[in-house]
């Protein structure tokens, strides 16, 4: 199975800051990687798919990028209602794998 | 608007079963693969199981290969995941979720809430 490692696994942002999370696949996925945002007692909701594609209604302060191996999501600024657990997944072939998880909260 | 409600969660013993459903309303059911996710306590995300819209080729995680089906009914717009043999390591919050088409090879746009199995003696 293709392993997915997620960097960090918590950090702690004031409003306003710029977070960076890193994604990275034990081999190459292409471009067919996926974030969500999980929220405690809350469905998981898709953020982008096929590493840079904002899903519809998420906003723009979410971004991603990468190929291959390494990606990243960005919040250019984050916010108070960004405060949740954030996956990558990868959908290049089975077994679909999920990184371990990215605490976000606020300083 | 899409829903899926998931139900059947329970505390079960080591060595039992258990089955899942998961209600979905709000798009053409059989038109879309379904997927089966979990969450252990303090754990991340693990894939379990996806079905096409037509119900045929499932596939499953080897952690769960021989032990969990997953099953749809289009009639009823319900996804089902039968549960064998269950261990301790099989409890977790259950997330059913839809993927964007008709491919198990996918991310999921939509979640429900989750169901709890607890398999515990």
């Amino acid at each position: 199975d293709i392993q997915m490692t997620q960097s960090p696994s918590t950090l702690s942002a004031s409003v306003g800051d710029r977070v960076t999370i890193t994604c990275r696949a034990t081999e190459s996925i292409s471009r067919w990687l996926a974030w969500y945002q999980h929220k405690p007692g809350k469905a998981p909701k898709v953020l982008i798919y096929q590493t840079s594609t904002l899903e519809s209604g998420v906003p723009s302060r979410f971004s991603g990028s990468g190929s291959g191996t390494e990606f990243t999501l960005t919040i250019s600024s984050l916010q108070p209602d960004d405060v949740a657990t954030y996956y990558c997944q990868q959908y290049n072939k089975f077994s679909l794998t999920f990184g371990g998880g990215t605490r976000v909260d606020i300083k | 608007e899409v829903q899926l409600l998931e139900s059947g969660g329970d505390l079960v013993q080591p060595g039992g079963s258990l089955r899942l459903s998961c209600a979905a309303s709000g798009f053409t059911f059989g038109e879309y693969s379904m997927a089966w996710i979990r969450q252990a306590p303090g754990k991340g995300l693990q894939w379990v199981s996806c079905i096409f819209g037509s119900g045929f080729d499932p596939h499953y995680s080897d952690s769960v290969k021989g032990r969990f089906t997953i099953s749809r009914d289009n009639s009823k717009n319900t996804l089902y995941l039968e549960m064998n043999a269950l261990s301790v390591e099989d409890t977790a919050v259950y997330y059913c979720a839809k993927g964007p088409y008709n491919s198990c090879v996918n991310y999921y746009d939509f979640w429900g809430q989750g169901t709890l199995v607890t398999v515990s003696s």
